[in-house]
């Protein structure tokens, strides 16, 4: 089945750094969506990008959609200690289908 | 704000020990998700159903069954409760439409097997 890849699987960061984590898949993919799971929380949806190369912001978050529509990031710059947690990628195949997720980034933020 | 819910958030039983885990959303969603996860670890999916009378088994093989006798209701049941079924289990619901949805899920039964 279709399956979409992350990397890193984990990154620490010093308080202040930029961050980015990569979603790949070896198709060609209908969407990408991005979630973040706080620690001990549930996954949330932060966003979904359809278009080829389609560039989406919210505040310190930029999310890129490929041009090929195989991959994708998620970059946040001047990481703060909220953004702690786990970040998945997603995908969802269409005509009422399961999503299918990443394995997510775990990151950590040293104050 | 999402609104499906999960009951119990935590729970600590003993092998052997029947239990159910409730989940319940009110946004009027077909498809509903069952997912399995270690903290902060990957989403396995243990069970889905795309509406009422409808039940699949995940990517994941689970000794857990389910059932959707109403729209907004899907329960999971481990008939007899393992050291090994210890997890996280989260419940997600979305519309019918795969494209262009989001997931939503609830807040998560914490399970421990003692």
């Amino acid at each position: 089945g279709q399956q979409v890849m992350q990397i890193p699987q984990y990154q620490h960061v010093q308080e202040g750094e930029d961050f980015t984590t990569y979603c790949n898949s070896s198709t060609t993919l209908s969407n990408i969506q991005w979630y973040k799971q706080r620690p001990g929380g549930h996954p949330v949806f932060l966003i979904q990008l359809v278009k080829s190369g389609e560039v989406k912001k919210q505040k310190r978050l930029t999310f890129q959609f490929g041009e090929a529509k195989k991959n994708s990031s998620l970059h946040i710059t001047a990481t703060q200690t909220t953004d702690v947690g786990t970040y998945f990628c997603a995908t969802t195949l269409g005509n009422g289908q399961n999503f299918v997720f990443g394995p997510g980034t775990r990151l950590s933020v040293l104050p | 704000e999402a609104d499906i819910y999960q009951t119990p958030r935590y729970l600590v039983i003993g092998t052997g020990k029947k239990i159910t885990l409730e989940c319940s959303q009110t946004m009027g969603h077909d498809k509903m998700y069952w997912y399995q996860q270690d903290p902060g670890m990957e989403l396995h999916l243990i069970h889905y159903s795309y509406g009422v009378n409808s039940t699949e088994k995940g990517d994941l093989s689970s000794e857990s069954t389910v059932s959707r006798i109403r729209t907004e209701h899907f329960p999971l049941t481990l008939e007899s409760a393992r050291p090994s079924h210890t997890s996280q289990y989260l419940c997600a619901s979305s519309e019918f439409e795969g494209l262009g949805t989001e997931a939503f899920f609830g807040q998560g039964t914490r399970l421990t097997v003692v």
